[in-house]
């Protein structure tokens, strides 16, 4: 079974700074998908960035960026120009591809709570 | 596209009652999960449903737990005697065959559930 680990069960940044939360995984499997998923104080998931792991490319969208090193099992997120509107609680997840007994669920890591200091 | 929504979103039940939890993904959406996630922890997966066929169960979902999602559109998750441990916020998500494994689910608000 996959399991997926955040080390940083807190994190904090200044306006406008930047941040980088870290992801790691343990598969045997050789292609996956990997996400970001941020989650405000209201609850409700929202999907940052993924990463296919067969595509050596980082993955960027707009402010948020991530490395993925896939040797390693390490998948972080990099925060730039932090906003207050960053502050949430952030989560990594990892999906098995399509086709496998999985059916495509996610799994999570505890979560990082990231605070964006004005 | 009104994106996925749950009703209640908040539930206070004693220990022993049952409830049920209801769920109206995206039109569109084939496939339904559902998670729970307990305070300050990541969702864990509960299960699957692609249309109306219920695909993966985990092992969390006890025999107290049922889910539906008949004609393959709404989906309801029903806990039977309920217990304390069964607080959670209980989420669900949908996603289509197309767009799903390679972006991500879109995820409803989720139903607090507190036994007391």
């Amino acid at each position: 079974a996959q399991t997926v680990t955040q080390s940083q069960p807190e994190m904090s940044v200044q306006e406008a700074e930047t941040v980088t939360l870290s992801c790691t995984y343990d598969t045997s499997e050789s292609d996956y998908y990997l996400f970001w998923y941020k989650q405000p104080p209201s609850r409700q998931m929202i999907l940052v960035i993924r990463q296919e792991a067969y595509k050596q490319q980082n993955a960027t969208e707009n402010r948020f960026s991530v490395n993925f090193q896939k040797a390693a099992k390490s998948f972080s997120l990099k925060i730039s120009d932090s906003q207050l509107g960053d502050a949430a609680m952030y989560f990594c997840a990892y999906r098995s591809p399509a086709g496998g007994t999985s059916y495509g669920k996610l799994t999570f890591g505890q979560g990082t709570i990231l605070t964006v200091h004005p | 596209d009104t994106g996925v929504s749950q009703n209640p979103r908040h539930k206070i039940t004693k220990r022993g009652q049952n409830v049920t939890f209801r769920c109206d993904p995206i039109s569109e959406h084939n496939r339904l999960y559902w998670y729970r996630q307990t305070l300050g922890q990541g969702p864990e997966f509960l299960t699957y449903f692609q249309n109306e066929a219920q695909l993966e169960k985990s092992r969390l979902l006890s025999d107290r737990f049922s889910a539906e999602r008949p004609k393959g559109s709404f989906s309801t998750l029903e806990i039977q005697r309920t217990e304390q441990g069964d607080s959670a916020m209980y989420l669900c998500a949908s996603s289509s065959p197309s767009g799903g494994t390679k972006r991500g689910e879109y995820f409803g608000p989720g139903t607090r559930l507190t036994v007391l």
